[in-house]
């Protein structure tokens, strides 16, 4: 069975901090993984994925997340903290059906 | 860009009665998904659609849920008698392909459940 655990409910940091999101995850076969980014009152919108391949992405707004296969992790970082990156981000992974199974989403908090 | 969009954003109904969500997924996508997110909770899968069929559902997905492609561009997610555990925010996604494709999300409707 595939499942995803995002350690931190919430995350602050400063602006202009590195910006660390955790995601780990489990699947019984190689996964597909993505990071999606949720703003108030608006649906998810992909930041980046993994697939195959590379295992540091660039996804879009500057973020990237690396896929550790032994470490059954996909975290995503950012160098640089905007206000404008405060939303809710989910990790999600995909056991190469049609469906995808989300984390709880962590909440990240630009503090100016 | 193209994108998927839902109405009503909000819904508010009574307990036991039928409600229709409405969805208008990305033109040239194959696969359409309704996923549920209850206050505070993770995005949860409900089922997924692809060649006129469901190709995966789960468990949430119980005989009071069903889904239409009533014509060429709209999707649509029936909850036959709702519970006050319906109450939720619910998207719809679609997808050109399944597995690596990513999945293009709608903004949402709010269902609410009196």
């Amino acid at each position: 069975a595939q499942s995803v655990t995002q350690l931190g409910s919430h995350v602050s940091v400063s602006e202009g901090a590195l910006v660390l999101l955790r995601c780990n995850y489990s699947s019984s076969v190689p996964p597909y993984l993505f990071w999606y980014v949720q703003y108030p009152n608006q649906g998810l919108q992909l930041l980046l994925k993994y697939t195959t391949g590379a295992t540091l992405v660039k996804g879009i707004n500057g973020f990237e997340a690396e896929f550790k296969k032994s470490e059954t992790s996909f975290h995503l970082t950012k160098p640089s903290a905007h206000m404008s990156d405060a939303a809710e981000y989910f990790c999600a992974v995909s056991d190469r059906g049609s469906q995808f199974y989300f984390g709880t989403g962590t909440s990240l908090t630009v503090i100016p | 860009e193209p994108e998927v969009t839902q109405t009503p954003s909000h819904q508010v109904t009574q307990m036991g009665q039928e409600v229709i969500l409405r969805c208008v997924p990305i033109s040239n996508h194959l696969y359409f998904y309704w996923y549920r997110q209850i206050l505070g909770q993770k995005v949860e899968f409900l089922v997924s659609f692809y060649n006129n069929e469901i190709s995966e559902k789960s468990e949430i997905f119980d005989d009071q849920f069903s889904v239409e492609r009533p014509d060429g561009s709209n999707f649509t997610l029936k909850i036959r008698s709702t519970k006050l555990e319906d109450s939720a925010m619910y998207f719809c996604a679609s997808s050109i392909g399944a597995g690596s494709h990513e999945q293009y999300f709608g903004p949402g409707t709010r269902l609410t459940v009196t």
